[in-house]
């Protein structure tokens, strides 16, 4: 059963640069069944993909976001990276890591990590 | 880009009702929609993709529907537990992928 786990500062400075590290275990990053995807849910709304990659490298972003995201990935640590520039206010949100299944559908939500942009 | 709409945005019913709420893609998705389940406070599961494929250990009252661009989501019976916001998810052009804007389902 893979399991992920976000971590990073769970505050952020307006104008700042948002960074997580989501930790892959109970398999591995390197595997062809599953793309790792970026979701957020600002407090009270709804969900909202910002990216995927593969472990090859090969990354997808939401339009909306491309220009201040980027998503990387380290196969020998089992971990994907989430970078976000120029954050503001709202960027507050939950944002979760999550594996996609075959890069369709996303399996085995992890239990997110609340970032906060404020001053 | 594809624009999903989730209607109602909220909805109130019975236990034992059956409820239906609808997806609309705003092109064709063929059948490459998923649905989620997050309840108060909790983290999104997985309910339903491919349409109408039910993701292990999901009750057989949730059903899905359709194709093209309207796609419903169906709780035949509906349960306490099933107290959630539903969202769709379209994954036509995956791995760039889009969710619906959900539909809140509260108990009467």
């Amino acid at each position: 059963q893979l399991q992920l786990q976000e971590s990073g500062p769970g505050l952020v400075k307006p104008s700042e640069t948002l960074a997580l590290t989501c930790t892959v275990s109970g398999g591995s990053i390197s595997s062809n069944y599953y793309y790792w995807g970026w979701v957020r849910q600002p407090p009270g709304k709804g969900l909202e993909w910002i990216g995927s990659i593969y472990y090859t490298g090969s990354t997808y972003y939401n339009p909306s976001l491309k220009s201040r995201v980027s998503i990387s990935v380290d196969t020998s640590k089992d971990q994907f990276s989430l970078r976000l520039t120029s954050v503001t206010a709202a960027d507050t949100a939950i944002y979760y890591c999550v594996p996609l299944r075959s890069g369709y559908y996303f399996d085995s939500w992890g239990r997110g990590t609340l970032v906060t942009v404020s001053s | 880009d594809i624009q999903l709409t989730q209607t109602p945005s909220s909805l109130s019913a019975s236990v034992g009702d059956r409820v239906t709420f609808t997806c609309r893609a705003s092109q064709d998705i063929s059948n490459y929609l998923a649905w989620y389940q997050q309840k108060p406070g909790k983290i999104p599961k997985l309910l339903i993709y491919a349409v109408y494929t039910l993701e292990s250990g999901v009750p057989s009252r949730f059903s899905g529907g359709g194709s093209g661009t309207v796609f419903t989501l169906t709780i035949s019976s509906l349960q306490p537990d099933d107290v959630a916001t539903y969202y769709c998810q379209e994954y036509n052009n995956a791995p760039a992928l889009t969710f619906g804007g959900g539909t809140k389902v509260e108990i009467k």
